[in-house]
C-alpha cells in the first residue's frame, strides 16, 4: 500500500504570494494532520481534520487554512507568505481521530525568497 | 518551559555501540509516547509507540517510559551506520485533536 503522498516536493515562492500544498493519506485513513518543521526543530502542529471537519488547530496565524475532501485528501493554504514560513510542511494520517499513531509523508519543502 | 525537552546532540557513536536517547515532558496528562526516525530530506518514520509505563521492545529498539519521572527513552542495540538519522520523541494529546508535540530531535551518527 502507498504511504502518505504529498505534492509538490519543493516549492519556491516570494513574499506576499499564496501557496497550496496537497496531501493524500494512506488508504483507509480518515484523519489528516499538518505540521510545520523549521530546520533544526521538531515538527509543530498546524491542523487536524477528521471526516472533513477541523478537529484541532495549533498556534498559527489565520493566514494558514486547510480543508479535507470527501476522499480524505487534504490541502493546506498559506496566504501572504513571509520569510519565516520557509519550512518543511508535513502531512500525517491516521485511521481514527485520536489515540492512533500517525504516519508521515516526506513533506513539501517551501522556500520563500 | 517547553512541553517536551530533548537534547539536540549531535551524538556520535562507534558501530555496535548501545545508544540511549532521552526526552522529558512536563504535562502529566500525556498518555501516548512515540519515537520517530527522520533521515535527511525525508518525513518522520514511526519506530515505536507505547501508552504505558515500562519497556517495549522491537528488534534492536527498546522504548522505555517512566511516567512518575516524566521521562522517556529509546535504546538502540548493536547500532549500525544505517541508524544515522535524527530521532524525534513525540507525545500525543488526545483532547482538542490528535496533536503530536515533538522534541527538537537528537541527531545521531554511527561511525564505522
Amino acid at each position: 500500500d502507498a504511504g502518505v503522498t504529498q505534492s509538490p516536493t519543493h516549492l519556491i515562492k516570494t513574499r506576499g504570494q499564496q501557496v497550496t500544498l496537497r496531501c493524500s493519506p494512506i488508504s483507509g485513513h480518515k484523519s489528516v494532520s499538518w505540521y510545520q518543521q523549521v530546520l533544526g526543530q521538531g515538527p509543530q502542529f498546524i491542523f487536524q481534520y477528521y471526516e472533513k471537519e477541523e478537529r484541532g488547530r495549533g498556534n498559527f496565524p489565520d493566514r494558514f487554512s486547510a480543508r479535507q475532501f470527501p476522499n480524505y485528501s487534504s490541502e493546506l493554504n498559506v496566504n501572504a507568505l513571509l520569510l519565516g514560513d520557509s519550512a518543511l510542511y508535513l502531512c500525517a494520517s491516521s485511521w481514527r481521530q485520536a489515540d492512533q499513531p500517525q504516519h508521515f509523508g516526506d513533506g513539501t519543502r517551501l522556500s520563500i525568497l | 518551559q517547553k512541553e517536551v525537552e530533548q537534547d539536540p546532540g549531535p551524538l556520535s557513536v562507534p558501530e555496535g555501540a548501545i545508544v540511549s536517547l532521552n526526552c522529558t515532558y512536563s504535562n502529566s496528562a500525556f498518555q501516548y509516547f512515540m519515537w520517530y526516525r527522520q533521515y535527511s530530506r525525508k518525513g518522520p518514520e514511526l519506530l515505536m509507540y507505547t501508552y504505558s509505563s515500562g519497556n517495549k521492545e522491537d528488534g534492536r529498539f527498546t522504548a522505555q517510559v517512566d511516567k512518575s519521572s516524566k521521562y522517556i527513552s529509546l535504546f538502540i542495540r548493536d547500532s549500525q551506520p544505517s541508524d544515522s538519522a535524527t530521532y524525534l520523541c513525540a507525545i500525543l494529546h488526545t483532547g482538542g485533536g490528535n496533536k503530536l508535540t515533538f522534541g527538537t530531535g537528537t541527531q545521531l551518527k554511527v561511525e564505522l
